[in-house]
């Protein structure tokens, strides 16, 4: 059975930082990976994701992953956070299978709070 | 282009009681899942629903069902709710059939917040 681990519960960073939100999976098959942000009583938003092909992946607003299948990671990076940023980022992976789906299994989330 | 649409946003029920959620998908998508996220934790997978079948089911009692209509819309049923039924509910659209590419990708809807009392 696939698993995700989420290292930290919560992340406090000032402005301008860097910040690394660590996921770590377990599965014996290939996997695709997620990652989502939930701001405060909003739904869930991909954030980015990878699927094959580079294994460093990249959003619009300056996120970055990296999938280390080695290390069974896919931790997430951002050279330099924002007050905007604040909110909750699950890491999320869904098993490969030949052209059907499958249903995502998620992290327990962690908690980013920027302080100016 | 509308993106994934949950009704209603906010619901309060009594132990019991049943509820209907409603889910519309984007548009282009043929598959609609089902999670719940009680507070503080990630989304738990309740069930997926593609050509007005169930197809895949996560760890749910049978109070839990749902329906797909030929539109692709989705319901998804909860009877004699208990108040650990208290969560936000959140429907994800995909295309079943998209051979690993961007259309594979589920998005999320708003969510229901539900409240059993």
């Amino acid at each position: 059975a696939q698993s995700v681990t989420q290292l930290d519960s919560q992340v406090p960073v000032f402005e301008e930082a860097p910040v690394e939100l660590r996921c770590n999976y377990s599965s014996s098959v290939s996997v695709y990976l997620f990652w989502y942000v939930q701001y405060p009583n909003q739904g869930l938003q991909l954030l980015l994701k990878y699927l094959s092909g580079s294994t460093l992946v990249e959003s619009i607003n300056g996120f970055e992953a990296e999938f280390n299948k080695s290390q069974t990671s896919f931790h997430l990076r951002k050279p330099s956070v924002h007050i905007s940023d604040t909110a909750e980022y699950f890491c999320a992976v869904r098993v490969r299978y030949g052209g059907s789906q499958g249903n995502l299994i998620f992290g327990k989330g962690t908690k980013l709070s920027v302080k100016p | 282009d509308a993106g994934v649409t949950q009704s209603p946003t906010h619901l309060i029920k009594t132990r019991g009681q049943q509820v209907t959620l409603r889910c519309s998908p984007k548009s282009g998508h043929d598959t609609v899942s089902w999670y719940q996220q009680a507070l503080g934790q990630g989304p738990q997978f309740i069930f997926q629903y593609y050509e007005e079948e169930e197809r895949q089911r996560g760890n749910f009692p049978d109070r839990f069902s749902g329906h797909q209509f030929p539109n692709y819309s989705s319901e998804l049923n909860v009877n004699a709710l208990l108040l650990g039924d208290s969560a936000l509910y959140l429907c994800a659209s995909s295309l079943f059939w998209g051979r690993g590419t961007e259309e594979e990708t589920q998005y999320f809807g708003p969510g229901t917040r539900l409240l059993v009392l």
